[in-house]
């Protein structure tokens, strides 16, 4: 089985300064690990993935993650957040050695970035 | 490239009846997977289909149901419908399984009274 974590339902963070959002999981392989983003009445908007490789992963709008093998975690990190960052944020995960496309999802973190 | 689109984008239903939502994925995907999104239990995956071929199924009672169509193109059913089905039911397509993202339609808000 397949699980994820989110441990803050909501991060505050003012503008300019870094954000974190946190995430780690638990499969039993090895995991193909993914952001997403949900603003007000839409769906989910893909940020970055991990496959393998470096374990610090660069996507869209400035974000990024570290894959931390020995923590099971994948932080979701980005130098200097902006009002308009302002949304919900999923970690996923999908076991490499089960077939498919099965996401499991954590239950999400609200970013909360005052001006 | 056009996105992933679901039709409709709003259902009111009563309990007790049935409902289908339609899922086109964006052109050259060949899986489609969905996702029921509630507040109380968050993103859920409800089954994956590659190929007209059901890959995956979540843990979710036989009233819920699906298919996919040749052309890619995903429907699914839910019958005798109860009050805690509402919910933003996400529709999701990627090239093939594995490594590759999945990219998400605006969902459908369904509500049953």
């Amino acid at each position: 089985a397949q699980s994820v974590a989110q441990p803050e339902d909501q991060v505050n963070v003012a503008e300019g300064n870094p954000l974190t959002v946190k995430c780690t999981y638990s499969v039993s392989g090895n995991p193909y690990l993914f952001w997403y983003v949900q603003y007000p009445n839409r769906g989910l908007q893909f940020l970055l993935k991990y496959i393998t490789g470096d374990n610090l992963v660069k996507g869209s709008y400035g974000f990024e993650a570290e894959f931390n093998k020995s923590q099971t975690s994948f932080h979701l990190k980005k130098p200097s957040a902006l009002v308009s960052d302002s949304a919900l944020y999923f970690c996923a995960v999908r076991d490499y050695n089960n077939a498919g496309n099965m996401l499991t999802f954590g239950g999400g973190t609200r970013l909360m970035v005052k001006p | 490239k056009a996105g992933v689109t679901q039709t409709p984008r709003y259902l009111i239903k009563t309990r007790g009846q049935q409902v289908t939502l339609s899922c086109s994925p964006i052109s050259g995907h060949r899986s489609v997977s969905w996702y029921q999104q509630t507040p109380g239990q968050g993103l859920q995956f409800l089954f994956e289909y590659f190929s007209e071929t059901q890959r995956n199924k979540g843990n979710f009672p036989g009233r819920f149901s699906g298919r996919q169509f040749s052309n890619s193109r995903s429907e699914m059913n839910v019958s005798t419908l109860e009050l805690g089905d509402s919910a933003l039911y996400l529709c999701a397509s990627s090239l093939v399984q594995g490594r590759n993202e999945q990219f998400f339609g605006p969902g459908t808000r369904l509500t049953v009274l």
